[in-house]
C-alpha cells in the first residue's frame, strides 16, 4: 500500500535476529499488525500493538512502535528456517476497521 | 480452533463469466472483510459487513457485489470477469472491531 511502506527483502542466517521495518503515514492509526504469509497460503496474524504502546513482546517476537516517527518494527529472535515467509505490516485507522497493508518484506533464512 | 473457511479454494473462469466466492467466518464472529491480493502485491481492502450491513467500502469494482447472510457467512459475486481480476481473494472475520483473522483465500484465475 502506498501509505504503508516496507523494505522488500531481508536475508539472515539461522539463529540470528531479524528486524523487519515498516513506516506508515496516518497518525490516526489505532492498531498496527504484523501478518505472516507463506507461499500460496493465507495471512497469519502474528501480533499487534495498540497505538498508545511503545513495545510488545510475545515469545520470540518483539514489536517496537515509534509513534512520533510513525515507525514500526518486528524483531524475530533466534530466526529459524520456518520463519522464511513474507511479512506484512498493516494499520487500522481511526475511521473504519479495514486494514491498509504494506508491500510486504520477504524474509529468507539461510541455514 | 475453528478458522475462517473459504470456498472454493481455486477457481478458473473465462473472461466475461461470473464467479461467486463464499466465506464462512469463525463461529460467533459478526464482521466479515474481503481483500484482494494481486500477484506480488499486498492485500487491498474491498468491502466489509457487520451484522449483515455493509460497514466499509474500499476499492471494489462496480462489477462486484457482496452480502452477508443471517448466519454471518458472506458471498462475493463477481461479474464480467476481466484478466486483471485474477488474484487471491481473502476473507477475514472479527468479533466487532477486534482482530481480523484471515481465511486461506480463494485463488481466482481468469483466462
Amino acid at each position: 500500500g502506498e501509505d504503508v511502506e516496507q523494505s522488500l527483502f531481508l536475508s539472515v542466517r539461522e539463529g540470528d535476529s531479524s528486524v523487519i521495518n515498516c513506516t506508515y503515514t496516518d497518525s490516526s492509526s489505532t492498531y498496527l499488525y504484523w501478518y505472516k504469509q507463506e507461499p500460496g497460503a493465507g495471512l497469519q496474524l502474528l501480533t499487534y500493538i495498540f497505538s498508545n504502546m511503545d513495545m510488545k513482546q510475545d515469545q520470540r517476537l518483539t514489536v517496537l512502535l515509534n509513534k512520533k516517527d510513525k515507525h514500526l518494527s518486528l524483531r524475530i529472535a533466534d530466526t529459524q528456517t520456518g520463519d522464511s515467509a513474507i511479512y506484512f505490516c498493516a494499520e487500522r485507522r481511526n475511521a473504519g476497521n479495514m486494514l491498509t497493508f504494506g508491500g510486504g518484506t520477504r524474509l529468507m533464512v539461510k541455514p | 480452533a475453528a478458522g475462517v473457511i473459504q470456498s472454493p479454494r481455486h477457481l478458473i473462469k473465462e473472461k466475461r463469466e461470473t464467479a461467486t466466492l463464499k466465506c464462512y467466518p469463525i463461529p460467533r464472529h459478526d464482521t466479515v472483510y474481503w481483500y484482494q491480493q494481486g500477484p506480488g502485491q499486498d492485500p487491498q481492502f474491498l468491502i466489509s459487513f457487520y451484522e449483515k450491513m455493509q460497514s466499509d467500502k474500499g476499492s471494489i469494482p462496480d462489477r462486484f457485489s457482496a452480502q452477508q447472510f443471517s448466519d454471518y457467512h458472506s458471498e462475493l459475486n463477481m461479474s464480467s470477469l476481466e484478466l486483471g481480476d485474477s488474484a487471491l481473494y481473502f476473507c477475514a472475520s472479527s468479533l466487532g472491531d477486534g482482530e481480523q483473522f484471515f481465511g486461506p483465500g480463494t485463488r481466482l484465475t481468469v483466462l
